[in-house]
Formats: structure tokens, C-alpha cells, sequence
């Protein structure tokens, strides 16, 4: 059964840090990795969606990386901003298109 | 698009009672998911739908809850009878399943459920 860990549950960092979020997941199997972000109260925004084939997706500060092999992601956030407040939320995709959630890390980031 | 829509926004209600949440996905979309979302579970799939037809179930937690996706442009989650260990936020995202980069899911702002 497929797992998905990340950590830290919870990071605090001063605006205009680089910062890196952190994801596993227990079968290498997948179709696809999303990181997505909540902000308090309200529903999930996609952020990045990285094919099982490929390495890496950038938008604008964020740059996504896929290591299949070692069931491996990492969001870098580059000068970070109070802005990017939230909780981001790495999930994986099966075979039969359902996503498999991590619980999430909770960031402030501190003006 | 509107994105995926959602009602109600809130439901608060008694133990024993009767819900029923609601989903609009986004127009062309051919795949569905509820998924429910709480502090200690954290983000679960209940139950998705491919082309209207329920693929996987297996997420839904009891007899209890139920699904129905009548035609492309709605679908129902009821609760009957509610617990108050239903309260949650409940989710429903739509996809467009099998082409490649656009298969993000897109989801709806949740239901805050409350049952007392």
C-alpha cells in the first residue's frame, strides 16, 4: 500500500529564505507527483504536476524534482515571502488516477 | 470555468440526521473524486468516478455513505445517518483522466461538515 511522508510536519523561516519541502513515498510505481497548496479554510490550488518520466517542473520561485527511484520529491521555494504562508501537500498518483496524500508541511514564512 | 463548485460551504447538523453534499466538476472533465480531509487522517480518498461510473470505493467508510454520479455535471455524497465523528472538511476534484500534463486534479473549496 502506498505511503507518503513529509517532513517537516511544520517549518518557520525569515522572508527571503530558499527553503526546501520534503516528500517520500513507499512504492516507486507511480504515474505522476503533485504538490499542491492550501491556504487556511479554503480548497487546494495544484502547483506542480511532474510526469513519472521527468525530473524536475519549475514555476516562477518553485522548482519541483522526482526521484523515482528513491520514492523521493523536494519543493524548493526560492525568497520566500510572507505570501507563501500555507500548508503544501505533496501527493502521488496510482495507476488507477486516484492521489494518494502526504499530511503535509505547514510553513510561515515571517515578514 | 468556474472550477469545480461545491454546496453547501457549511453544513451543521445533528446526530442521526440525513446529508447530502454536492459537486459540479468542471465542464469536460470525465473523472470525479470525493476525498475527506481531518486533522488526524489528514486527506483520504473516499471514492472516484471514471465517465460517471464508480471506479473505487473502497475509501468510503461505511454503508453509511454513499455516492452517486447521475450524468457528467453532478454528483452526490450522502451521510445517513451522520455520526459525529463524520465532522470533516469533504472535498470533490475533477480531472481529465488520461492526458498526460493537463491530468491535474482540480478541487472544489470543501464542505465543512459538523455534525453534533
Amino acid at each position: 500500500k502506498q505511503e507518503v511522508t513529509q517532513i517537516p510536519a511544520a517549518l518557520s523561516v525569515p522572508e527571503g529564505e530558499n527553503l526546501v519541502l520534503n516528500c517520500s513515498f513507499t512504492d516507486s510505481a507511480i504515474y505522476n507527483l503533485q504538490w499542491f497548496r492550501q491556504d487556511p479554510g479554503k480548497g487546494l490550488t495544484s502547483l506542480l504536476l511532474i510526469q513519472s518520466s521527468q525530473r524536475e517542473q519549475t514555476s516562477g520561485r518553485l522548482n519541483a524534482s522526482l526521484d523515482k527511484s528513491s520514492g523521493r520529491s523536494t519543493l524548493y521555494i526560492a525568497a520566500s515571502q510572507p505570501g507563501d504562508s500555507a500548508t503544501y501537500l505533496c501527493a502521488v498518483r496510482g495507476s488507477q488516477g486516484n492521489l494518494i496524500f502526504g499530511k503535509g508541511t505547514k510553513l510561515s514564512v515571517k515578514p | 470555468d468556474a472550477g469545480v463548485i461545491q454546496s453547501p460551504r457549511h453544513e451543521v447538523t445533528e446526530m442521526g440526521q440525513e446529508v447530502t453534499l454536492r459537486c459540479k466538476p468542471i465542464s469536460g472533465h470525465n473523472s470525479l473524486f470525493w476525498y475527506r480531509q481531518t486533522m488526524m487522517r489528514g486527506l483520504e480518498l473516499l471514492i472516484y468516478f471514471n465517465n460517471n461510473v464508480p471506479i473505487d470505493d473502497s475509501g468510503m467508510p461505511e454503508d453509511r455513505f454513499s455516492a452517486k454520479m447521475p450524468n457528467a455535471s453532478f454528483s452526490t455524497l450522502k451521510i445517513q445517518p451522520s455520526e459525529p465523528r463524520d465532522s470533516a472538511v469533504y472535498f470533490c476534484a475533477s480531472s481529465l483522466r488520461g492526458v498526460g500534463a493537463r491530468e491535474t486534479q482540480y478541487f472544489g473549496p470543501g464542505t465543512r461538515l459538523l455534525v453534533l
